[in-house]
């Protein structure tokens, strides 16, 4: 079936580095893209960036722009989302969601969600 | 560019329906037909249940459905169930360069 497994949680220092991998099975991994969503706790979704498998492409929240970077890698079926220079404000759930590969539409499938905790 | 305005809680009993609003502009929700909706149960990932204003994805059931007029897009939930209690989040694409995807506030659906 198709699913999108998260990696694992991770506690970082202030001032650290994360990369969120989210490995995707049972569909044509180029023929999509992935946009990769944050929660606070007890907050609501935000949005954080999508990036197309086919091409590589990709469009940021303004807000992360040059914290953030999101790849993919075709070998593996997997995308991953590193983030930079974390704060305690970077605490949250980070998900994966498959979505368009040419646009940012809809999120049909999503990961479980990597718990990162930023603490020092 | 900020987050699209959801009522922070929305009540009904079994059976009744019940309807949230997600208010944003023309720069989003009014200017094109890209709105889903999402349904979140505590500690879980979010679900589709809508895309593309009004188009239900395979295997949610008829009981939701959604609509939008100028700024404004609509999810009604009918026959409110049990299951239903949970936080629902709109989000549209939009033409802002800095923010091309915004999700709403969130609203908290309960069961009575």
């Amino acid at each position: 079936q198709v699913q999108l497994v998260q990696s694992g949680a991770e506690v970082k220092k202030p001032g650290a580095s994360v990369k969120v991998s989210c490995k995707a099975s049972g569909y044509t991994f180029t023929s999509y893209g992935f946009s990769w969503m944050r929660q606070a706790p007890g907050q609501g979704l935000e949005w954080m960036g999508w990036i197309s498998a086919y091409n590589g492409n990709t469009k940021y929240a303004q807000k992360f722009q040059g914290r953030v970077t999101m790849t993919t890698d075709t070998s593996t079926s997997t995308a991953y989302m590193e983030l930079r220079s974390l704060r305690s404000d970077d605490t949250a759930v980070y998900y994966c969601a498959r979505d368009y590969y040419n646009s940012i539409r809809r999120f049909e499938i999503w990961g479980q969600g990597t718990m990162v905790t930023v603490s020092s | 560019q900020s987050a699209l305005t959801q009522p922070a809680s929305v009540s009904g009993s079994p059976g009744q329906s019940i309807a949230i609003s997600c208010t944003g502009t023309s720069s989003d929700v009014g200017g094109y037909n890209y709105v889903s909706w999402y349904r979140q149960h505590p500690g879980k990932a979010p679900q589709l249940m809508i895309y593309d204003v009004s188009n239900r994805p395979s295997g949610v059931s008829n009981r939701f459905s959604g609509s939008k007029s100028g700024n404004t897009a609509s999810l009604t939930i009918s026959g409110l169930q049990a299951e239903d209690e949970a936080d629902y989040y709109c989000s549209s694409y939009t033409s802002s360069s800095t923010l091309p995807y915004v999700f709403g506030t969130g609203t908290k659906v309960t069961v009575l």
